[in-house]
């Protein structure tokens, strides 16, 4: 089976940076992404990794490391509108076909 | 990145009826969409992969003659909801991938919410 684990809730202050970890277990792994949900709105993607290492994307960045089974969200220079839920996703190929498994997502709230 | 779109975005039904929600990729072809339920403050609960021209693949507790998925043509997959009651009050969100190629993340549907009243 799989299982993927985030912080429920994370604060932080505008301007500031922050990491967002996500640790999971999964037999197939395929693909770790990460994708922002506002609140009544659905996911858009923000990152993907597959290999070993960092992705750099602008203000965020994702980090992957598939023998600790770990990855974390990166967001630099943080803004109001960053207050968003971030959901970290598991790509699983052990079906044969992919399916995509989400964690329990972290509800990021960013102060002034 | 590509386009799905998935309709109708809010619904309101009677307890006891039927409710069908379309998911569609607009500028891509899809073989694999997948739905998901999300409950309020929760993480997306994957229901079921619909394959085009085949039979959807349930997750384990989700029930096939309650929940029908039907992927007719590679663009357009459709959830129906059956026998609707209050419980199945949920936010639906259908998603779909460029082809099953490893290099290739999904995207996802406006989502639909449905309240059974």
């Amino acid at each position: 089976g799989q299982n993927i684990d985030q912080p429920t809730e994370m604060t932080a202050t505008e301007g500031a940076i922050v990491q967002i970890n996500c640790t999971y277990q999964t037999s197939g792994f395929n693909g770790l992404f990460w994708y922002q949900q506002h609140a009544g709105e659905a996911p858009t993607f923000l990152s993907y990794n597959v290999l070993d290492g960092l992705e750099e994307k602008g203000r965020f960045s994702s980090f992957l490391s598939r023998s600790k089974g770990y990855s974390y969200l990166l967001l630099k220079e943080l803004q109001m509108k960053d207050s968003a839920s971030y959901l970290c996703a598991v790509r699983d190929g052990t079906s044969g076909t992919y399916k995509y498994i989400f964690g329990t997502g972290t509800r990021l709230k960013v102060l002034a | 990145g590509a386009v799905v779109s998935q309709h109708p975005s809010w619904v309101i039904c009677k307890s006891g009826t039927s409710v069908k929600i379309e998911c569609r990729s607009l500028d891509f072809q899809a073989t694999t969409m997948f739905w998901y339920r999300q409950f309020p403050k929760q993480s997306l609960m994957l229901m079921a992969t619909s394959n085009e021209g085949s039979k959807a693949t349930y997750e384990q507790g989700v029930e096939k003659d309650k929940f029908l998925i039907n992927h007719a043509s590679l663009t357009l997959s459709t959830l129906t909801v059956t026998s609707a009651h209050p419980e199945d009050s949920s936010f639906y969100i259908c998603s779909a991938g460029e082809g099953s190629s490893s290099g290739n993340t999904i995207y996802f549907g406006e989502g639909s919410w449905l309240t059974v009243v």
